[in-house]
């Protein structure tokens, strides 16, 4: 059974920096494209990076402006996300997502976990 | 950057047809996701590929994508179907996701 876990989230101050895990278990975790995606309280879907199955291509949403960087430890079936210059708008469920090979879609989803930026 | 745009609510009787569209510019040219969110939860995929059903999601579900338009269908509607609902695409030019800005699908 697939299952991604994500970890990591808390309370950080605007400026501060944080990094998100996503556990992979359930399948070939190496062999997949992987996404983060948030959601601001109250607000839609917003897709924040890809990363390719070997880690050798990345993709950012242009809003993050170099401040997020999407990395992956395929010998953990571990997903990254160091979060950098964090923004009180940066507030938000970060999701990691199973793609399911490169850039086709979302398949699988973990549960989430929040940041909050706040002084 | 590519927009895509969803109503943002739609109403609908039980046992009735709700058709949700997200639209873009020639979006029929691109492939379409549509995913199920319901409160507190993660979103699910309930159709990939503009109209193709992923395991475990029932036949009510369909999706159709052409011009400047994709649509979601969900036939003989039930309260359980009450969420939200978000159209996504890839943008190749920008290599950038996307998503619409979601439709609450109410069950009256």
């Amino acid at each position: 059974q697939v299952h991604l876990v994500e970890s990591g989230g808390g309370v950080v101050q605007p400026g501060g920096s944080l990094r998100l895990s996503c556990a992979a278990s359930g399948f070939a975790f190496s062999n997949f494209g992987m996404h983060w995606v948030r959601q601001p309280p109250g607000r839609g879907l917003e897709w924040v990076a890809f990363i390719r199955h070997d880690g050798s291509i990345t993709f950012y949403a242009d809003s993050l402006k170099g401040r997020f960087t999407i990395s992956r430890d395929n010998s953990k079936s571990t997903l990254y996300l160091q979060m950098t210059s964090l923004r009180v708008e940066d507030t938000a469920v970060y999701y990691c997502a199973k793609d399911l090979d490169f850039v086709d879609y979302m398949d699988v989803w973990g549960t989430g976990t929040t940041v909050t930026v706040s002084s | 950057s590519y927009v895509l745009t969803q109503p943002p609510s739609v109403s609908v009787a039980p046992g009735q047809t709700a058709r949700i569209t997200c639209g873009g510019d020639n979006i029929g040219t691109k492939s379409v996701h549509w995913f199920q969110q319901k409160p507190g939860q993660a979103p699910v995929l309930v159709v990939c590929n503009d109209s193709d059903r992923p395991s475990g999601i029932p036949e009510r579900f369909s999706g159709s994508n052409s011009g400047n338009t994709a649509t979601l269908t969900i036939s003989r509607v039930e309260a359980g179907d009450e969420a939200d609902y978000y159209c996504q695409v890839w943008d190749s030019r920008s290599d950038q996701g996307v998503f619409g800005g979601g439709t609450k699908l109410t069950v009256l």
